[in-house]
């Protein structure tokens, strides 16, 4: 079945550096959405992306979508402590509604 | 949150034991999940429903079954519980016209 990649698993950083997680798929996407989870809590959504070679940006994170809608990445600049948590990629499971999920990227900050 | 509830929030088990975990919600919509999280494998989709009794299987369905008599309750139930099926478990609704989801708090449950 479909399946999306995504990469690192881990990352620590240290409180103002950039972090960057990928989210990879062997096939084309219709839409990808990006999901954060904070350590004891729930997914949340944070944004969705639809065409090809979009860009959105939220503060301090920018998301984007690439040219062949096969690939997507989180960035964050100048890290807080605030974004400590673990980020879901999760793609159009193509019916009723279902999300595939990448496994997630956990970041740490350390002050 | 969306009104999202999950019930009970903790539980320990014994192996082989029926357990059913229920998801409420208060707004009423259409499409609900059942997840289980596993580190190093991210949430993987039990079950989801559709309407009142119209549900179907995820990626990981074996050895659970679900339930969805009245709109705003989704039961998840684990015939007879296994240490592998130690997990946390998170509900999850999608609203009409959007395609993210909301999850509830999540069951955090414990098969020993």
């Amino acid at each position: 079945g479909q399946q999306v990649m995504q990469i690192p698993q881990y990352q620590h950083v240290q409180e103002g550096e950039d972090f960057t997680t990928y989210c990879n798929s062997s096939t084309t996407l219709s839409n990808i959405q990006w999901y954060k989870q904070r350590p004891g809590g729930h997914p949340v959504f944070l944004i969705q992306l639809v065409k090809s070679g979009e860009v959105k940006k939220q503060k301090r994170l920018t998301f984007q979508f690439g040219e062949a809608k096969k690939n997507s990445s989180l960035h964050i600049t100048a890290t807080q402590t605030t974004d400590v948590g673990t980020y879901f990629c999760a793609a159009d499971g193509g019916s009723q509604g279902n999300l595939i999920f990448g496994k997630g990227t956990k970041l740490s900050v350390k002050p | 949150d969306a009104g999202i509830t999950q019930s009970p929030r903790h539980k320990v088990t014994e192996t082989g034991t029926p357990v059913t975990l229920r998801c409420h919600q208060t707004e009423n919509h259409r499409y609900m999940y059942w997840y289980r999280q596993d580190p190093g494998h991210g949430l993987r989709l039990i079950h989801y429903s559709y309407g009142v009794k119209d549900t179907d299987k995820g990626e990981v369905s074996d050895g659970y079954s679900v339930s969805r008599s009245k709109t705003e309750d989704f039961l998840l139930t684990l015939e007879s519980a296994t240490s592998s099926q130690t997990s946390v478990y998170f509900c999850a609704i999608r609203r009409p016209d959007f395609n993210e989801q909301f999850f509830g708090p999540g069951t955090r449950l414990t098969v020993l």
